[in-house]
């Protein structure tokens, strides 16, 4: 059982550079989003999609692109990186029930120089 | 709007002890879900456990309690009898209803660290 995967782990940028964090599932899950998690802060909704074709901004989403052309995949991009995008990405799903718990892949440890 | 609070940044005790972790929401909502996450030092989030609004019934699940109390706005863990490998960053996490699908809102999180 894969479950949410996402690569890469780890991943060192300058800054100005672009990237895209890639999240898959294969559970079906119609629900997917994106947090990112800073000392201090816990975890913080960046995007999230409720479906192929669907997606919408949470509490930080400035910096950051998403699309969802396909049930399995929600990548986040990072168009111009910047030193304060330095975290720890979290991307998870879970089906159309918010009383569900969300599935959390590994995590992508982000490095902004 | 929704807010999730862990006023415990940091908790220190020795094995064999047992520790509460308190964690305290906002919403105005009627209908929303409380969840509890654990991460260890490896790195994932793991789910531990979720309580429904409407259901105050307290939970047991091993060493694992948790206290569920409306009229304070509350949803506590307990570990009883605490183990090194209880070690990790512990995440209170709300959820509600109204968006039809789940929008985590996460406390910032308690580290517990459990000494031999």
């Amino acid at each position: 059982n894969a479950g949410v995967t996402q690569t890469p782990k780890f991943q060192v940028l300058k800054t100005g550079q672009s990237m895209t964090l890639q999240c898959a599932q294969d559970m079906n899950h119609e629900y997917m989003s994106w947090y990112r998690q800073d000392p201090g802060m816990g975890l913080r909704l960046i995007h999230y999609s409720v479906g192929a074709g669907i997606t919408d901004q949470g509490e930080v989403p400035n910096g950051y692109n998403v699309s969802r052309s396909t049930t399995e995949d929600f990548p986040l991009r990072l168009l111009s990186a910047a030193p304060s995008q330095t975290s720890v990405y979290f991307c998870a799903s879970s089906s159309g029930q918010s009383n569900q718990p969300q599935h959390f892949g590994d995590g992508t440890r982000l490095s902004i120089l | 709007a929704q807010k999730v609070t862990q006023a415990q940044t940091e908790i220190s005790v020795v094995e064999k002890e047992d520790v509460t972790l308190d964690c305290v929401y906002e919403t105005r909502d009627t209908t929303y879900y409380l969840f509890w996450y654990k991460q260890p030092p490896s790195g994932e989030l793991v789910f531990l456990i979720r309580r429904n609004s409407f259901d105050e019934q307290n939970e047991i699940s091993g060493r694992y309690s948790w206290n569920f109390q409306k009229s304070t706005s509350s949803f506590n863990f307990t570990i009883t009898a605490s183990q090194v490998v209880d070690s990790a960053v512990y995440f209170c996490a709300l959820s509600e209803a109204r968006w039809g699908f789940q929008k985590l809102v996460f406390g910032t999180g308690t580290r517990l660290l459990v000494s031999p």
